[in-house]
């Protein structure tokens, strides 16, 4: 199984452009979301879906937007790069709430310069 | 916005026991605690989860008391491989909405 396929696994951006952190599960997970981990930090939740067609923030979502059109795709949009973004960048996806999993991604590791 | 609190790092010794409790007072009444353990440039991986007294698997144990507030992770005899960050986990709730948040971990330094 794939489990959640996040891609790419690094880039390198500059300051105001924009880019899409793909993400995919082919478990039919509801739950979705995103984390952003800073060096030496924990995760922080960016946004966070519990189905198609429902987004909602979570601690840290500026500059970032995102979309649920099917159950497998949770894409993460940043809108204009800023150096604040560079993180290492968790997808997270989960059956639903209660007694269950969260799968995480390898992550993908952005750098703006 | 609510989350879990845990201790910001502990050092043990190879053979020992670690106990690493996280505190989580607006956990929803239906979910589940899961503890996570991170190595450096690796997603997060799933350790132990339960709901409520205590869980065991082959690699740790969890007590939960009956108010759920907390819970506490024991790693029986830890080993040099055991130094990564632990996590727990709770489905919170904050101004009604759920959301899994995590605490800032609890970075554990095994020693030799």
């Amino acid at each position: 199984n794939a489990g959640v396929t996040q891609t790419p696994k690094f880039q390198v951006l500059k300051t105001g452009q924009s880019m899409t952190l793909q993400c995919a599960q082919d478990m039919n997970h509801e739950y979705m979301s995103w984390y952003r981990q800073d060096p030496g930090m924990g995760l922080r939740l960016i946004h966070y879906s519990v189905g198609a067609g429902i987004t909602d923030q979570g601690e840290v979502p500026n500059g970032y937007n995102v979309s649920r059109s099917t159950t497998e795709d949770f894409p993460l949009r940043l809108l204009s790069a800023a150096p604040s973004q560079t993180s290492v960048y968790f997808c997270a996806s989960s059956y639903g709430t209660g007694e269950n999993t969260i799968y995480f991604g390898e992550g993908s590791w952005l750098t703006v310069v | 916005l609510a989350k879990t609190t845990q201790p910001i790092s502990m050092d043990s010794y190879e053979g020992q026991e670690v106990n690493i409790t996280c505190s989580h007072n607006n956990i929803a009444t239906n979910d589940y605690i899961t503890w996570y353990q991170q190595f450096p440039s690796q997603g997060p991986r799933f350790i132990i989860q339960g709901y409520k007294t205590k869980v065991t698997n082959e690699v740790a144990s969890l007590f939960i008391p009956a108010d759920r507030k907390s819970s506490t992770l024991s790693l029986p005899r830890v080993s040099l491989s055991d130094t990564a960050v632990y996590y727990c986990l709770a489905y919170l709730t904050t101004s009604g909405t759920y959301k899994y948040i995590f605490g800032t971990g609890t970075r554990l330094k095994v020693l030799a």
